[in-house]
């Protein structure tokens, strides 16, 4: 398989704290992109970032991807109870054209 | 409003009984794709289509069909659904493959 894997698979903090999640894939890619899933409902694109970006802001969000690793993470910083979701990344693979790969995801709760 | 709408939300069913989830999008994609999430594994492309006529199989096809005869529209076709196809079915749209808006999912049990 070529999926994903996001690290770790749960995620509990308080309130107002960083939350950290990383995610490596297998093969290279043209991006790497994070959705987040709120129990059982669709997913919600967060962020893209393209193979020769190395950093991404987006409001607290903070992406930083390593195609020598074939790693990326993402920060949510000053938590909120709202952020309780689930996380995944999803890559879309250089030789596998428009196919994508979804990470297993990292679930996080923040403790209000 | 831009969204992604699914048919049926919920769908119990029985072995070998031939069922079709709807899928369609308003936001004029070019891109849309069908996944299956199940607990664990996270999300798998069944199969994707780029635009109307062409499809393309994802990492797991196996036991699904597709069409896409207009842009809006990408039914899921199990034509002998197995109690291995228990699953929770996302469709998503994007305009070009990359920023993908999800439907809300369909919930399916095979019995």
């Amino acid at each position: 398989s070529q999926q994903g894997e996001e690290d770790p698979q749960a995620l509990s903090i308080q309130e107002g704290e960083n939350a950290t999640m990383n995610c490596s894939y297998k093969t290279s890619i043209n991006n790497l992109q994070w959705y987040r899933q709120n129990s059982g409902r669709g997913l919600v694109h967060l962020i893209l970032i393209r193979s020769n970006e190395r950093e991404k802001h987006s409001g607290r969000l903070r992406v930083t991807l390593d195609t020598s690793k074939k790693s990326s993470s993402l920060l949510i910083t000053a938590s909120r109870a709202a952020d309780t979701a689930s996380y995944f990344c999803a890559t879309g693979q250089t030789n596998t054209g428009n196919q994508f790969y979804f990470g297993t995801g990292t679930s996080l709760t923040v403790i209000p | 409003e831009a969204q992604v709408t699914q048919n049926p939300r919920y769908l119990i069913t029985v072995t070998g009984k031939k069922l079709t989830v709807t899928c369609s999008q308003n936001m004029n994609h070019e891109y849309m794709s069908w996944y299956r999430q199940d607990p664990g594994l996270g999300l798998r492309q069944i199969y994707y289509s780029m635009n109307v006529e062409v499809t393309d199989k994802g990492d797991v096809p196996e036991g699904y069909k597709v069409s896409r005869k207009e842009k809006r529209n990408f039914p899921l076709i199990l034509e002998s659904p197995s109690p291995n196809q228990t699953s929770l079915y996302f469709c998503a749209s994007s305009l070009y493959g990359n920023e993908q808006f999800f439907g809300p999912g369909t919930r399916l049990t095979v019995l």
